[in-house]
Order: structure tokens, then sequence, then C-alpha cells
């Protein structure tokens, strides 16, 4: 079954904190693809990264880092030194060909960063 | 590059009456996308378009809602007649063809049933 898990349901950090957000998924492919997207206050939702099934190299970008593990099904997001603009929510997705190649997402991460 | 139109931003109607959403895509983009989303929940697809063809409508009420890309570009989306629990942002996305690419989003309606 295709299935994306984040436990965390909201997170508050001070700024300057780092912080990670977990995301664990199910597929019965070995061909899949993982996103995450931010969701800021104002509502549409912005794409941050995108991971295929294939490449487990870590990725950092500025201050976002991604840690991909096949071995635990989990595609976690970092943020080094949060900053109040940083304060969203975070939704990773995964979509694959059993899946009928439609993406599904989790249900978000809130995270609160104070100033 | 113009990305994801959608209009209205905001609607409210009572139930039983009915309700359409309009959603420009990114030109150039194939694939275009209805989601749900419901308070605190993520989005929930509603029906996928490759050009104008359906892909996938297997999560939309087919009693109440339906939905139409035309000529493969603009899409709409309705609802007749809505029920309270219709209330969500209904965000439009659009891709290039393939299922291994990001989706761009559109700034959703948020449609509040009374």
């Amino acid at each position: 079954a295709q299935k994306v898990t984040q436990a965390q349901t909201e997170i508050s950090v001070v700024e300057k904190e780092d912080v990670t957000l977990d995301c664990v998924y199910e597929t019965r492919d070995t061909t899949y693809y993982l996103f995450w997207y931010k969701q800021p206050p104002s509502g549409e939702l912005v794409f941050l990264i995108r991971r295929n099934s294939f490449d487990e190299q870590n990725e950092i970008s500025g201050r976002y880092s991604w840690n991909f593990q096949k071995s635990t099904s989990s595609f976690n997001f970092t943020i080094t030194a949060s900053q109040v603009v940083d304060s969203a929510v975070y939704f990773c997705a995964l979509s694959d060909r059993a899946g009928g190649f439609k993406t599904i997402f989790g249900a978000g991460t809130r995270l609160f960063v104070k100033a | 590059e113009a990305g994801v139109a959608q209009s209205p931003r905001y609607k409210i109607i009572e139930k039983r009456q009915s309700v359409a959403f309009w959603c420009n895509p990114i030109s150039g983009h194939a694939t275009l996308y209805w989601y749900q989303q419901i308070l605190g929940q993520g989005p929930k697809l509603l029906i996928q378009f490759q050009n104008n063809g359906v892909v996938d409508d297997s999560q939309l009420p087919k009693d109440r809602f339906s939905a139409e890309r035309l000529k493969g570009v603009d899409s709409t989306l309705k609802i007749q007649p809505a029920k309270l629990e219709d209330s969500a942002v209904y965000l439009c996305a659009s891709s290039l063809a393939g299922y291994n690419q990001p989706q761009h989003f559109g700034d959703g309606t948020r449609l509040s049933i009374l």
C-alpha cells in the first residue's frame, strides 16, 4: 500500500535552533519519487526537493538538508539555524506506479519558529 | 513564468447551493490536479488530468463533484449540491507529464459552507 507518515504534528523551536522533520513512507515499488513541499501561512504549497529511489545521496541546499534512507523507508528534512520565515507546514509526498501514478501527501508537520 | 492561477480566492455559500472553481495551469504543463485540503490535513487528490483526459478520479465524489479540462488547458471544478463537509481549501496544481515531476500549486480557493 502507498502511505506517507509524518508523525510530528507540530514542532516549536526558538530561532537559530536546528530542527528535523520526519517522514516515513510505504510503497511496493522499487522505483518511486519522494518530495517535500512547504506551505507558508499564505497557503500556496511550494516545491522544495525531489528524490528518486535510486539516489540515496544526502542533499544540502543552504540551511536545508535531506537524509534519505531506504533501509528505514525514511526521508527526513533538517533545517539548520532556523529562522522565523521557516514557520510553515511542511509536507512529505510519495509518487509511484503502484499507486496509479498518483502523489499522496502526508498529514504535514507544522513548524513554529519563535524569535 | 506565470504561476498557476486560481479563482475565486474565497467563497461562502449555503449548503445545497452550487459552486465552481477555475484554474489556469502553467503554460506547457500537460498534467493538472485538483486537491481538497481539509484543515489540519494534507492535500487529497480529487482528480488528475493528462491534457484533456482523466488519469484518476477515484476519490472524486461523483454524485456531487464534477470537473473538466477545456482543450487541455484551463479547468473547472464544480460542486452541486454542496454539503457542510465540503468546507475546505481546493488546490489546483500543474506539472510536466510524468509521475516524477514536481507539482506547482495555485493559491487555492477557501470554501466555507454555511
